[in-house]
């Protein structure tokens, strides 16, 4: 069964602390996809990544850089330098696919807080 | 991109009674899920919509609770009935583009039953 897992249920850092957050995922199919969002106080869930299984290439973008281990069926998430504005819940999804379409998972989620 | 809105963006309303979410995009895709996110939890799908076709329930969710319209392409509704304090959550309205595996969120209502 697909499922994914973000061991961290709640992180607290300093400003300016990096922070990875984990997320492990299972899955079947050859063919899928993982992401991140956010999700800041207000609610609204904010599309950070995508990336699909056959590419194992690092990504990085400003202060957030993701890393992708097939081999440990990880996909990590680091946010460098943080900031007070990071703080919200992250979720990790993987999407399982369907015939018509994919069907995401997501993960429970790991609540940052970054302290002034 | 895609830009979707849904309304109400939160109510308060009483047992017993239904609300209908909306949920609006600006252009058209092929699928509309449903999400709900209970207090403190994470996205569980409630349904995927497909215009001209019934919705698809996941487990634990029927029809009768959460009838699902989807009359074209660039809308569809949800509609909590009965309701009772354990739907007091947050509903997201998501699409993804043809072949294009990506989610993308409106902003959500925000229930509460009382």
């Amino acid at each position: 069964a697909q499922k994914v897992t973000q061991a961290q249920t709640e992180i607290s850092v300093v400003e300016k602390e990096d922070v990875t957050l984990d997320c492990v995922y299972e899955t079947r199919d050859t063919t899928y996809y993982l992401f991140w969002y956010k999700q800041p106080p207000s609610g609204e869930l904010v599309f950070l990544i995508r990336r699909n299984s056959f590419d194992e290439q690092n990504e990085i973008s400003g202060r957030y850089s993701w890393n992708f281990q097939k081999s440990t069926s990880s996909f990590n998430f680091t946010i460098t330098a943080s900031q007070v504005v990071d703080s919200a819940v992250y979720f990790c999804a993987l999407s399982e696919v369907k015939t018509s379409y994919d069907k995401v998972i997501f993960g429970p989620g790991t609540s940052l807080s970054v302290i002034p | 991109s895609a830009v979707i809105s849904q309304k109400p963006s939160r109510d308060i309303c009483q047992r017993g009674t239904s609300l209908t979410i909306q949920c609006q995009v600006d252009s058209q895709v092929t699928m509309m899920f449903w999400y709900r996110q209970q207090p403190g939890q994470s996205l569980t799908l409630i349904a995927t919509a497909n215009q001209g076709s019934e919705a698809t329930y996941e487990s634990g969710f029927v029809i009768d609770k959460f009838p699902i319209s989807r009359p074209n392409l660039t809308f569809s509704t949800l509609t909590v009935s009965n309701m009772s304090p354990e739907d007091s959550s947050i509903y997201l309205c998501s699409v993804e583009r043809d072949f294009i595996t990506e989610a993308f969120f409106g902003q959500g209502t925000r229930l509460t039953v009382v």
